[in-house]
C-alpha cells in the first residue's frame, strides 16, 4: 500500500463549477500538508500548505486536512480553463523535510 | 516566492555517456536541496537529499554510484547521472526549502533527460 493515495482521474468538469481533490495517507506521523499544481512538462508550483487539521483558504482555493481521517482535501471555487493541470498531494512529518508525493490528479475544466 | 532554476531544460544524450544537471537557488541559500524523478503520469519519487559540504543521502533502491550528487555551495546542487541508459529516461526536478524556516519546498522547472 503507498503511503499517499491519490486518484488520478482525469476530472473533467465543465467551467465555473466546484473542484474537490483528495489524498488519504496512512503516516500517522505527517504534519505538514501541501498541494502542488504542474503543468505538462513544469516543475510543481505550490498552491496551498497547512500545517495540522483545519482549513485553510486563499482566493478561489481552500485546502482541509482531517488528520484523524487521514484525509485531505483541495477544493477550487469558479473553476477556469487555466485551472486544467496535474494537482499533486505532498506531506511530511516534523524529522524529515523531503515531500511524500500522491500520484496526482489530472484536471480538465472545459469552457 | 523563492526562485530555483535548473539547467538544462532538456538533454537528449547516447546510452553510455554521462549527463549533469544543475539546480540553483536564484534568491535564497539553501543548505539542503532534494532530487525528485518523475516517471511519464506518475507521481514524483525522492532519490536523495543533497547536504551542502557534506555526503548526499539517497532513498532505498537508487545507486549512488550512478547518480553522483555534489553540493559544492550553498545555492548549486548538481546530479550526474553517469553512464547514462534508457531506462533512465525521465524528468528530473529539484527542490529546496524555502528561505527564513518556512516549511515549504520550492521547485525547480525540471530537466528532461532522454537516453538514446
Amino acid at each position: 500500500q503507498k503511503e499517499v493515495e491519490q486518484d488520478p482521474g482525469p476530472l473533467s468538469v465543465p467551467e465555473g463549477a466546484i473542484v474537490s481533490l483528495n489524498c488519504t495517507y496512512s503516516n500517522s506521523a505527517f504534519q505538514y500538508f501541501m498541494w502542488y499544481r504542474q503543468y505538462s512538462r513544469k516543475g510543481p508550483e505550490l498552491l496551498m500548505y497547512t500545517y495540522s487539521s483545519g482549513n485553510k483558504e486563499d482566493g478561489r482555493f481552500t485546502a482541509q486536512v482531517d488528520k484523524s481521517s487521514k484525509y485531505i482535501s483541495l477544493f477550487i471555487r469558479d473553476s477556469q480553463p487555466s485551472d486544467s493541470a496535474t494537482y499533486l498531494c505532498a506531506m511530511r512529518n516534523t524529522g524529515r523535510r523531503a515531500l511524500t508525493f500522491g500520484s496526482g490528479t489530472r484536471l480538465q475544466v472545459q469552457p | 516566492g523563492a526562485v530555483v532554476s535548473q539547467h538544462p531544460s532538456w538533454v537528449i544524450c547516447k546510452s553510455g555517456t554521462s549527463v549533469k544537471i544543475e539546480c540553483r537557488s536564484l534568491d535564497f541559500q539553501a543548505t539542503t536541496m532534494f532530487w525528485y524523478r518523475q516517471f511519464p503520469k506518475q507521481s514524483l519519487m525522492l532519490m536523495a537529499t543533497s547536504n551542502e559540504g557534506s555526503k548526499a543521502t539517497y532513498e532505498q533502491g537508487v545507486e549512488k554510484d550512478k547518480f553522483l550528487i555534489n553540493h559544492a555551495s550553498l545555492t548549486l546542487s548538481t546530479l550526474t547521472v553517469t553512464s547514462a541508459h534508457p531506462e533512465d529516461s525521465s524528468f528530473y526536478i529539484c527542490s529546496a526549502p524555502g528561505a527564513g524556516g518556512q516549511e515549504t519546498q520550492y521547485f525547480g522547472p525540471g530537466t528532461r533527460l532522454l537516453v538514446l
